[in-house]
């Protein structure tokens, strides 16, 4: 089945600055890669997703890009603020047949330091 | 529209014991399924459903049974409870294979 690794475990940075969360993915088959947000207390909920015939995608201050060939893609936040501060996790889903399952990493804890 | 929908919030059971985790989704999602979160570990399906009727296993299936009579509903039964499933499930549901995966508000099960 699909693996998902997901780095680094935790991450501080300084308000402003650039995050980078990467993920790494086991199945080359797999065309579909979203992030989602869990802030403390609260359900995971999306914030961005790619799907493999896509590079890269932005939404404001938050990117994804994918590298099919190196089978990773990363979430990139810009001007981080600390209503940033959350967990976030990677996921990928497989395509083709019955395959309905999205495998997600073990998550990034992400605080941001006023 | 309530979204996914999950009850209790909270739960301790002592070891042995069962119960019904509910899931309720009104958004007429054909795929729904349910997680478990334990620290360091991320978010491990348990089992999940593509539609009434259907029903398959997940990674982490075991001392979990799943039903799915309707297209809203999704409970899952805790046959016979053990400490090591003392952990934080989620329900979620989504309209296609690939789009945006809505959870449950979560339940916090302690067993003792």
């Amino acid at each position: 089945g699909e693996n998902v690794e997901q780095h680094p475990s935790t991450l501080s940075v300084q308000e402003g600055d650039s995050a980078v969360i990467k993920c790494t993915y086991s199945d080359s088959a797999s065309n579909y890669f979203p992030w989602y947000k869990q802030e403390l207390g609260k359900r995971p909920q999306l914030i961005i997703d790619i799907r493999s015939n896509v590079g890269e995608k932005k939404d404001q201050r938050i990117a994804v890009t994918l590298n099919k060939t190196a089978k990773h893609f990363s979430l990139h936040i810009t001007e981080t603020q600390p209503e940033d501060s959350a967990v976030y996790f990677c996921a990928a889903r497989k395509s083709g047949g019955s395959n309905y399952k999205l495998t997600f990493g073990k998550g990034t804890l992400l605080t941001v330091n006023p | 529209n309530a979204g996914v929908t999950q009850t209790p919030k909270f739960q301790v059971l002592k070891t042995g014991q069962s119960m019904t985790l509910q899931c309720a989704q009104d958004m007429n999602h054909e795929y729904m399924s349910w997680y478990r979160q334990d620290p360091g570990m991320g978010l491990r399906l348990i089992h999940y459903s593509v539609g009434a009727g259907i029903t398959d296993q997940g990674e982490v299936p075991n001392g979990y049974n799943v039903s799915r009579s309707t297209t809203e509903d999704f409970p899952l039964r805790l046959l016979s409870a053990a400490p090591s499933q003392t952990s934080v499930y989620f329900c979620a549901s989504r309209r296609g294979q690939t789009t945006e995966a809505f959870f449950g508000q979560g339940t916090r099960l302690t067993v003792v």
